[in-house]
């Protein structure tokens, strides 16, 4: 049973370009979550896609945004990159009804340049 | 604003040392307390805690909940090289529906051989 695959693994992209991170969660799972972890820091709740709407989101600004497909893979999109968005991006699943533990992806490692 | 403030930051300590990690939190609503261990990327999962003082056990880690104090601790017994990682502890906060994850910074261990 595969867990919760992430591609690409590593990006490098420039100043004001856009990125797509994609995820595909642990079988079973119907609901995904998306977390930005800078470089000693926590994991930093983006937002969670349940039923391929966005159900919960952080405090991130509108650049960021997701999609979740009815096969229940999920997409984050990053618009107008900057420096400050250079981080690991963590997807994570889990289902919907019962416990709440959250499987992660390996993660991308987003380098803006 | 919802935290979750974990300490001490860094740990350094010596095979068969015992280690407490600490964890507090201010949230406007708690469903969970989770606590991860995270080595390279993906974070893993080892303990849901949702009940005040009942101890949840793995093998050398152990972890209680304190639902009035808001706090938790993480304690490791007779430690050995292979835990050393980062210890992340996050508080599930219900939200219209769903909820999100809040992370702390995190302690990194390292036990010396």
């Amino acid at each position: 049973d595969a867990g919760v695959t992430q591609s690409p693994t590593h990006l490098i992209k420039t100043r004001g370009q856009q990125v797509t991170l994609r995820c595909s969660p642990k079988s079973g799972h119907d609901t995904v979550s998306w977390y930005q972890q800078a470089l000693g820091q926590g994991p930093q709740f983006i937002f969670q896609y349940y039923e391929e709407e966005e159900r919960q989101r952080g405090n991130f600004p509108d650049r960021f945004s997701g999609h979740q497909f009815p096969n229940y893979s999920s997409e984050l999109n990053v618009n107008a990159l900057l420096l400050g968005d250079s981080a690991l991006y963590l997807c994570a699943s889990f289902p919907g009804q019962g416990t709440h533990e959250q499987y992660f992806g390996p993660g991308t490692r987003l380098t803006v340049t | 604003e919802d935290k979750v403030v974990q300490s001490p930051l860094s740990l350094v300590v010596h095979e068969g040392d015992t280690v407490t990690l600490n964890c507090s939190y201010e949230v406007t609503n708690f469903r969970s307390l989770l606590w991860y261990k995270q080595e390279k990327k993906a974070p893993t999962f080892l303990f849901m805690l949702t009940s005040s003082g009942i101890e949840k056990k793995s093998g050398r880690l152990s972890s209680i909940l304190d639902k009035k104090e808001l706090f938790s601790i993480l304690n490791i017994t007779a430690t050995q090289t292979g835990d050393s990682a980062i210890y992340l502890c996050a508080v599930e906060v219900p939200e219209a529906g769903g909820f999100k994850t809040i992370f702390g910074a995190g302690t990194r261990l390292f036990v010396k051989a």
